[in-house]
């Protein structure tokens, strides 16, 4: 029972353009949404989140988009650069566990 | 202040042996959290710890155990190993449970190979 689906394995986007990643999710009693990054060899670390009372957290070069009516969010990264090429996982939260997705793979060709 | 700290980082085992791996949290953090990492399933997770009382459990077959110790590190072993518990496993660690963005912070994980 896949709660979080990530339905892209990869993704492959030029230099300066927008990288856009997707997520859905099933369970509506999610209530806090997070983008993760991991590059090889090293654990996860934290990108980027959004509470489910909100539709849209920016920082910096990444946004995050909640559509609760879809259940479907998306991170978006403008302007991508190399260095952002690594797995991105989404995750959310409900009681005391964060589920993830399988994550997608961000290639971002100079 | 000191991450988030998996050991081994490497390891290699053989079919039915058991293996156990260690995380040490950040200082003051309280929750412990691991995750199995395979390519194509993400991140699985197996188990919560907090305050040495097991919080939550995920999916996994009783093989899979952990335990937190009164200083909050954790362990978590593996018994009668299989080919298919070969993966990254992470170690999470928070000051509380919770999932915003309150320093939830992963460990490099250990990688378990099972020949």
């Amino acid at each position: 029972d896949q709660q979080v689906k990530q339905n892209s394995p990869s993704l492959s986007v030029q230099e300066g353009r927008i990288s856009i990643l997707n997520c859905d999710y099933t369970n509506s009693m999610f209530d806090y949404f997070l983008w993760y990054k991991k590059y090889p060899a090293e654990g996860p670390t934290f990108l980027i989140s959004i509470s489910s009372i909100k539709d849209k957290n920016e920082d910096g070069r990444f946004t995050v988009f909640l559509n609760k009516s879809a259940k479907h969010l998306s991170l978006h990264i403008v302007p991508s650069q190399p260095g952002d090429s690594a797995v991105y996982f989404c995750a959310a939260s409900g009681g005391n566990k964060l589920v993830f997705g399988a994550g997608t793979i961000l290639r971002v060709k100079s | 202040k000191a991450g988030v700290t998996q050991t081994p980082r490497y390891l290699i085992k053989t079919r039915g042996q058991q293996v156990t791996l260690s995380c040490s949290p950040i200082s003051g953090h309280r929750s412990v959290s691991w995750y199995q990492q395979t390519p194509g399933q993400g991140l699985q997770f197996l188990f919560e710890y907090f305050s040495e009382t097991q919080r939550n459990k995920g999916n996994f077959p009783g093989r899979f155990s952990g335990r937190q110790f009164s200083n909050s590190r954790s362990e978590m072993n593996v018994s009668t190993l299989e080919l298919g518990d070969s993966a990254l496993y992470l170690c999470a660690s928070s000051l509380m449970v919770r999932f915003d963005n309150y320093g939830y912070t992963f460990g490099s994980g250990t990688r378990l190979t099972v020949v």
